[in-house]
Parts: C-alpha cells; sequence; structure tokens
C-alpha cells in the first residue's frame, strides 16, 4: 500500500520568506506523487506532480518539488511567500487510488 | 469549458434517510472518482470509475455505500441508512484517461447528518 505523511500540520512564515512544507511517502513501487492546494472554499487545486521524469518539478505560482528517493521524500517549496499563498496544501501518493496526507495549513504573516 | 460539478452544494438529512450525490465530470473524462474528506483531513479515497464500470471500490466503508456512472458520463454516490458519521465533504475528480493523468476536482458536496 501506498501512502503519505506530511509533517506539520500548521506552517506559519513571514511574507516574503522561504516556504518548506514536507512530505514522505512510502511506496514498493515508483511512486507517482502530487501536490495539491486547497483555498478556503474551493476545491483542491492541483500544483504539480511527479511522474518519474525530472526529479525537480515545477508548479504553478512559483511553487517546485524534489523528488529524492533516497529520503522518501517530496518537500514542496516557494522562495519568497505571499500573502495569497495561504491555504491548505496537502500532498497525496498513487494514480488511480491516490492516498493523501492529513495536509499542511500554511499561514503567512505580513 | 466548464469544470467538474457536484450537486447538491449542501446537503442536511437525518439519521437513517437516504441520500444521493451527484457528479457531473469534465466532458470527454473518461475517469472519474470519488473522495470523502472529513474535518481537519485530507481526502479518502473511496470509488473510481473508468468508464461505466466501477474499476475500484475498495474505499468504500461499507455497503451502505454504492456509486453508478450508468452512461460513462454523470456518476450518482448512493448512501442509504446514513450515520453522524458520514458527515464530511464528498469529493468528486475527473481525469481524461486516468492513471497519473492530473485530476480535476470539483467544489464537492458537504453532508450533513443530524
Amino acid at each position: 500500500a501506498q501512502s503519505v505523511t506530511q509533517l506539520g500540520s500548521h506552517v506559519s512564515v513571514s511574507e516574503g520568506a522561504l516556504v518548506l512544507l514536507r512530505c514522505n511517502y512510502s511506496s514498493s513501487v515508483p511512486p507517482y506523487l502530487f501536490w495539491y492546494v486547497q483555498y478556503p472554499n474551493q476545491g483542491l487545486q492541483l500544483l504539480l506532480k511527479y511522474t518519474s521524469a525530472a526529479t525537480l518539478v515545477k508548479g504553478i505560482n512559483g511553487f517546485e518539488a524534489e523528488f529524492k528517493k533516497s529520503e522518501t521524500s517530496f518537500h514542496l517549496t516557494k522562495p519568497s511567500a505571499h500573502m495569497s499563498d495561504a491555504a491548505e496544501y496537502f500532498c497525496a501518493v498513487g494514480d488511480n487510488d491516490m492516498r493523501f496526507g492529513a495536509g499542511t495549513r500554511l499561514t503567512v504573516k505580513p | 469549458g466548464a469544470g467538474v460539478s457536484q450537486t447538491p452544494s449542501n446537503k442536511v438529512t437525518e439519521k437513517g434517510k437516504y441520500v444521493e450525490l451527484r457528479c457531473d465530470p469534465i466532458s470527454g473524462h473518461t475517469a472519474l472518482y470519488w473522495y470523502r474528506q472529513s474535518l481537519g483531513q485530507g481526502p479518502e479515497f473511496l470509488i473510481y470509475f473508468q468508464g461505466t464500470g466501477a474499476a475500484d471500490d475498495s474505499g468504500l466503508p461499507n455497503d451502505r455505500f454504492f456509486a453508478v456512472r450508468p452512461e460513462g458520463s454523470v456518476s450518482t454516490l448512493k448512501i442509504q441508512r446514513t450515520e453522524r458519521g458520514d458527515s464530511a465533504v464528498y469529493l468528486c475528480a475527473s481525469s481524461l484517461l486516468g492513471g497519473s493523468d492530473t485530476q480535476y476536482f470539483g467544489p464537492g458536496t458537504r453532508l450533513t447528518v443530524l
């Protein structure tokens, strides 16, 4: 079975600071990995996905994630946080039976 | 084009009642998914359709839950004898061909069982 663990249910950063949201996966096969964002009262939106091509994946809104097999990690980063980045972020693994983490709520302080 | 739509947006029912939740996927998408998201949790996979058939229903919690997609487009999630623990947001997603194709999510139906 595949699963992901998101470390930190809440992350708070200052505007302009680095954003780092952590995700570790467990999978017996090469995984497909995803990051989704959920803004208040909106549906889930795909930020980026890893499907065994380049290990550094660039997504929308300046986010990127690096697949590290040796660390079983797929952490999400953004060099400079904006107020508009405040949302809930979910890491997920799998394909047709995608398994999500519990989510990390990002707060951006002015 | 239009995204994934779900109706109703909110549903309040009483314990023991039957409910149906509808999902209209993006036109032309062959794969359709149902998830359940409880408060403070990530979405939980329920069932996946490829065309008209349920390819994987391993996430359905028990036999009170059933889903159909008779014409390979619209899907209905049916819950019998609802329980208070069924209260959650039910999400639908669709993708073009399934697999690692991007899943596009609808806004969800918030189900409250009193």
